[in-house]
């Protein structure tokens, strides 16, 4: 039983346009969420992350919104660029609960036309 | 700062071979994790360790699987013997110490390995 989902294996996105990547999770004791992008042939790069007791968190171009009441987050890249082409991955831990490892989605394959 | 190191980059063996693969994680980081990556499962941590010691490898598949910590700048996981649902991705990981719980993995460039 996947805990985080990704439901779109891919999404295109016009070059200047907004790309949004949706993940859920279903684990409520999750209270810590990352976003790894990964090119291929190279291991996933952290991107950007937020805490439970935020409901957004904004670095340049990347911004990540949390609902946790719906267990939904997304990312917001804005305005899409050709690099940003590339495997995204959602990821999740219960910090609290002594488990350090993350669970991750299956990635969404961010594909930027120009 | 070199980053995370993995050895080899790419492996391909025979069903029935030993299989080991090797992790550089960044000095200093007290966190090591080793992950794979299949079509199918996605991104699973497979085990991970603290200060050297493993602390939970429930996400080992079989006991063919082994992974060790001898010393603080290297890792193994070990397959014995391979068999070809074990081609996969293998990602090593390290993290600094945990302050509040929250601290970024850092990821090796990860080993691709290929068992016929």
């Amino acid at each position: 039983d996947q805990q985080v989902k990704q439901n779109s294996p891919s999404l295109s996105v016009q070059e200047g346009r907004i790309s949004i990547l949706n993940c859920d999770y279903t684990n409520s004791m999750f209270d810590y969420f990352l976003w790894y992008k990964k090119y291929p042939a190279e291991g996933p790069t952290f991107l950007i992350s937020i805490s439970s007791i935020k409901d957004k968190n904004e670095d340049g171009r990347f911004t990540v919104f949390l609902n946790k009441s719906a267990k939904h987050l997304s990312l917001h890249i804005v305005p899409s660029q050709p690099g940003d082409s590339a495997v995204y991955f959602c990821a999740a831990s219960d910090s609290g609960g002594g488990a350090d490892g993350l669970t991750f989605g299956k990635g969404t394959h961010l594909i930027i036309q120009p | 700062d070199a980053g995370v190191i993995q050895s080899p980059r790419h492996e391909v063996t025979e069903m029935g071979q030993e299989v080991t693969l090797r992790c550089k994680p960044i000095s200093g980081h007290d966190y090591l994790f080793w992950y794979r990556q299949t079509m199918m499962r996605g991104l699973e941590l497979l085990i991970y360790f603290n200060n050297n010691v493993p602390i939970d490898d429930s996400g080992m598949p079989e006991d063919r699987f082994s992974a060790k910590m001898p010393n603080a700048s290297f890792s193994t996981l070990k397959i014995q013997p391979s068999e070809p649902r074990d081609s996969a991705v293998y990602f090593c990981a390290s993290s600094p110490a945990k302050l509040g719980g929250r601290e970024t993995q850092y990821f090796g460039p990860g080993t691709r390995l290929l068992v016929l």
